[in-house]
């Protein structure tokens, strides 16, 4: 099975200020059609997961553009240019490359303001 | 809208099963997957398993494969999980999500929790 694998776990950051969260797979992500089989979920506090990036890089429809994705193969990262308070939350990575589909989730790293 | 609505809370002795729907709306049902997620307390998220409304084929996380079920019933356009055997470390929050072939899943359900008591 693929291992994901995010640092840091904690990252407190100070509003207006960037923050970079990083992904890495056991596997190769990428595709032969050319696309990296990862996404980006925050879960804020009290609610349901709710999709940030998909196919490593595509922003889902709503989310700000101070949030974007990067990253092929192994090695991922989401980065939020200038943190606000609603950022707040746990930031999950997840693949979903492996055949026959099985789905896996990074530990999940905590943004906190500071 | 599109949403997802899930049933209600379940409270469920070791060695049961439970079964919990998720009520599609807004959207055309056939025509995304439908995942289940679950979070135990304080825990991170696991994936348990996906099934395609279109033809109902299923694919199952090997920790879950012998106890878990994911069903559909296109008429009401609802999905249901049915897991078994339920032990205390089942006791989590379990969400349904809809995917659009490799775009993320970007519809949640507002998650069922399940306790499980000995």
């Amino acid at each position: 099975d693929i291992v994901m694998t995010q640092s840091p776990l904690s990252l407190p950051v100070t509003p207006g200020e960037p923050a970079s969260i990083s992904c890495r797979s056991s596997q190769s992500l990428l595709h032969s059609n050319g696309n990296n089989y990862l996404d980006w979920y925050l879960q804020k506090p009290g609610q349901s997961p709710q999709l940030l990036i998909y196919l490593g890089f595509s922003r889902a429809s709503g989310v700000p553009d101070r949030f974007s994705g990067s990253g092929t193969g192994t090695d991922f990262t989401l980065k939020i240019s200038r943190v606000e308070a609603e950022d707040v939350g746990v930031y999950y990575c997840m693949q979903g490359l492996q055949t026959p589909p099985v789905y896996t989730f990074g530990q999940g790293t905590k943004l906190e303001i500071k | 809208q599109v949403q997802l609505v899930q049933s209600g809370a379940e409270v469920k002795k070791s060695g049961a099963s439970v079964k919990v729907s998720c009520k599609a709306s807004g959207y055309t049902f056939t025509s995304y997957y439908m995942h289940w997620v679950r979070q135990a307390p304080g825990q991170g998220l696991e994936w348990m398993g996906k099934i395609n409304p279109n033809g109902g084929s299923t694919n199952y996380a090997p920790e879950f494969q012998d106890r878990v079920t994911v069903t559909r019933d296109t008429s009401t356009s609802r999905v249901y999980m049915e897991l078994s055997s339920l032990r205390s470390e089942d006791t989590a929050v379990y969400y349904c999500a809809r995917e659009l072939a490799v775009t993320g899943l970007d519809i949640w359900g507002q998650g069922t929790m399940v306790t499980v008591s000995s």
